[in-house]
């Protein structure tokens, strides 16, 4: 079992949808967790980062996180065709320069207009 | 706008030939990062460097793979000899790598075949 696991997909979805990405994992230690959002052909760039258990909102997309559950969520509301990308989640059990991110392996979002 | 570099943004090459890769963080970032990504295994770290020390290397097949940074504005990654399996999209991120300061940056990615 990976210390991280994401629904695979691909997900479908049309315009104006929520749409919620899901991740389980199993390291206790994990307390800092991301969502990073990758377009085709581009590399990852951080979408929202969150630390420990409870819920971050930046404007259409909320971050959650259920440490008692390990299990981590990003929803996205009014979803729109440029939120189509492949979104994957992040995590790491300490801060600072010695910690390292471990991903899930993505999961890939369209939005149809 | 500052931003990573990397060279090659494509790479096919035979088996057996060396591969090097290069990567310019962003100007200040003293954490460096290289992945390999690829649909089976997703986004895998190899090595990072913090203040051009390697801090960790586990993720890298060290009979074949070698990171590096010369100085401050240059991080390599060099496969030699190259094969098939190693095709991969290889990306590079830097980061400030001080609590508080997470974010990791990520250049363009190398996109490698090796036939």
């Amino acid at each position: 079992q990976k210390e991280v696991e994401q629904d695979p997909g691909p997900l479908s979805v049309p315009e104006g949808a929520i749409v919620s990405l899901n991740c389980t994992y199993s390291n206790s230690a994990f307390q800092y967790f991301m969502w990073y959002r990758q377009y085709s052909r581009k590399g990852p760039e951080l979408l929202m980062y969150t630390y420990s258990s409870g819920n971050k909102e930046d404007g259409r997309f909320t971050a959650q996180v259920d440490k008692s559950s390990k299990y981590i969520s990003l929803f996205i509301r009014d979803s729109q065709p440029s939120d189509s990308a492949t979104y994957l989640c992040a995590m790491k059990s300490s801060t600072g320069a010695n910690s390292k991110l471990t991903f899930g392996k993505g999961i890939t979002l369209s939005v149809r207009p | 706008d500052a931003r990573v570099t990397q060279t090659p943004r494509h790479k096919v090459t035979e088996m057996g030939q060396e591969v090097t890769m290069r990567c310019q963080p962003i100007l200040g970032h003293n954490t460096v990062f290289w992945y390999r990504q690829t649909m089976m295994q997703g986004l895998e770290l190899l090595a990072y460097f913090r203040n051009r020390a390697p801090l960790d290397d586990s993720g890298m097949p060290k009979d074949r793979f070698s990171a590096e940074m010369p100085d401050a504005t240059l991080a390599t990654l060099k496969i030699q000899p190259s094969e098939p399996r190693d095709s991969a999209v290889y990306f590079c991120a830097s980061g400030l790598g001080a609590v508080g300061q997470e974010t990791q940056y990520f250049g363009p990615g190398t996109r490698l075949l090796v036939l």
